[in-house]
């Protein structure tokens, strides 16, 4: 399978632990989004990196988030001190930049519940 | 502030109907436009995308209309299978600020056998 993949898929924790989500995206694709999805919402973006450099971080990424994407490969979300509000479906893409307007290919993403 | 609105929550249809989702934006900056669907437990699948040169775009079963003086777009379906019942999300990519994509809060289309 060629596709986005996440890990875990699933993540149950209490509050105030810290939690790392990976997102490993398509092999030859140079851009990685993350969002994140709520209950009856659309998904809402959080950042986005091209290779290893992060470029765009939204103001919903609270200083308790983290994103790596070290050798412009795979990347980690990482949250800090769990709140309850964090609980929701965070969801990884991943794009080719370059050329026509770009497409975002999703992964299944990681549900994560804090209790 | 909801930049991309879809207004119908749900939505239902006979099989081999015609299914039409909508959805409007606010911001003019916009200028692609794309169509994912959602199935439960999956990530969104990109389904069909349209530049704002264009005000209209085909691939097999699914047509994507733009009218950007009205900010609106809409999805059709024809003819509606229930294969195709799922959540579908509108997004759009405006061109003054790299790559975020802003999405609509989804509309469940169900399809009736």
């Amino acid at each position: 399978d060629t596709g986005v993949s996440q890990d875990p898929r699933h993540k149950i924790t209490k509050r105030g632990q810290n939690v790392t989500f990976r997102c490993d995206p398509i092999s030859e694709h140079n851009r990685l989004y993350w969002y994140r999805q709520t209950l009856g919402q659309g998904p809402e973006f959080l950042t986005y990196f091209q290779n290893e450099a992060q470029l765009e971080k939204s103001r919903l990424l609270s200083d308790r988030f983290s994103a790596e994407r070290p050798k412009g490969s795979f990347s980690t979300l990482e949250i800090q001190r769990t709140e309850q509000g964090d609980s929701a479906m965070y969801l990884c893409a991943s794009s080719l930049a370059g050329g026509a307007r770009e497409t975002q290919y999703f992964g299944p993403g990681t549900r994560l519940l804090v209790l | 502030d909801q930049q991309v609105k879809q207004n119908s929550p749900s939505l239902s249809v006979q099989e081999g109907r015609i299914s039409i989702l909508n959805c409007d934006y606010t911001n003019s900056m916009f200028d692609y436009f794309l169509w994912y669907k959602k199935y439960p437990a999956e990530g969104p699948t990109f389904l069909i995308s349209i530049s704002s040169i264009k005000d209209k775009n085909e691939d097999g079963r699914f047509t994507v209309f733009l009218n950007k003086s009205a900010k609106h777009l809409s999805l059709h379906i024809v003819p509606s299978q229930p294969g195709d019942s799922a959540v579908y999300f509108c997004a759009a990519n405006p061109s003054n600020t790299g790559n975020q994509f802003y999405f609509g809060t989804g509309t469940s289309l169900t399809v009736i056998p």
